[in-house]
């Protein structure tokens, strides 16, 4: 059984900073990615971001490399999406998923960066 | 990017049709997709991972096929908690990309 919980959504004028954050809460813990994907009211899913399990090795979109930071703190099971510079299109509900394992020590590309479990999401509104 | 092509982008069905979702992918992504039921103002529930591999706790109405660039999904006698917005999603090469989803509709 695992729990993925997000918080820090909020509205926020464009320009500014944002910093979400998601707890994984596992009873057995695993090495694991987490990732954040997002969608825009009435939108699809966009993936944003993911980090391995030691937190060394880290992908973006296109849409907010530059901008976005995705951290954790593994001992802490927690997870962050640092939000800079925020524009109107980056308004959308933030999901934290897991993935199946650790893309870090994969043995071939496309290997646990899956999306398994998905928390119920926190919204984010950039508006002036 | 590889780019995952959805069809049909809606569908009306009744209770016990079969039903059929396909993704494309722009390049071989091998089995590496999964797919996902979404119901309003919910988190999205992967079906299927593996392009064909039930998610535990799924019901086994659903199946998943395919591999390289052609995939399905097969919800074999539809149920009314099945009516929602399905989509896949490509793990094979960074970005991750979804289809741009199927809603699922009651006739």
């Amino acid at each position: 059984q695992v729990q993925v919980v997000e918080s820090g959504g909020g509205v926020v004028q464009p320009g500014r900073s944002l910093r979400l954050s998601c707890t994984v809460s596992r009873v057995t813990l695993r090495p694991e990615g987490i990732h954040w994907v997002r969608q825009a009211p009435g939108k699809g899913l966009e993936w944003v971001a993911i980090i391995s399990y030691d937190g060394r090795h880290r992908y973006y979109a296109d849409s907010v490399k530059g901008r976005f930071t995705i951290s954790r703190d593994t001992p802490k099971n927690v997870l962050f999406l640092h939000m800079n510079t925020l524009r109107t299109e980056d308004t959308a509900v933030y999901y934290c998923a897991t993935s199946s394992g650790d893309f870090a020590s994969a043995p071939s590309r496309g290997f646990f960066n899956d999306i398994d479990v998905w928390g119920n999401g926190t919204t984010v509104t950039v508006s002036s | 990017d590889v780019q995952m092509t959805q069809s049909p982008s809606s569908l009306s069905a009744s209770v016990g049709d079969r039903v059929t979702i396909t993704c494309r992918a722009s390049q071989d992504i091998r089995n590496d997709l999964g797919w996902y039921q979404q119901k309003p103002g919910k988190a999205p529930k992967r079906l299927i991972y593996a392009a064909s591999s039930l998610q535990s706790g799924v019901p086994s109405r659903f199946s998943g096929s395919g591999s390289g660039t052609e995939f399905t999904l097969t919800i074999g006698s539809l149920q009314p908690e099945d009516f929602a917005t399905y989509f896949c999603l490509q793990h094979n090469t960074y970005p991750l990309t979804f289809g741009g989803g199927t809603r699922l509709e009651i006739k």
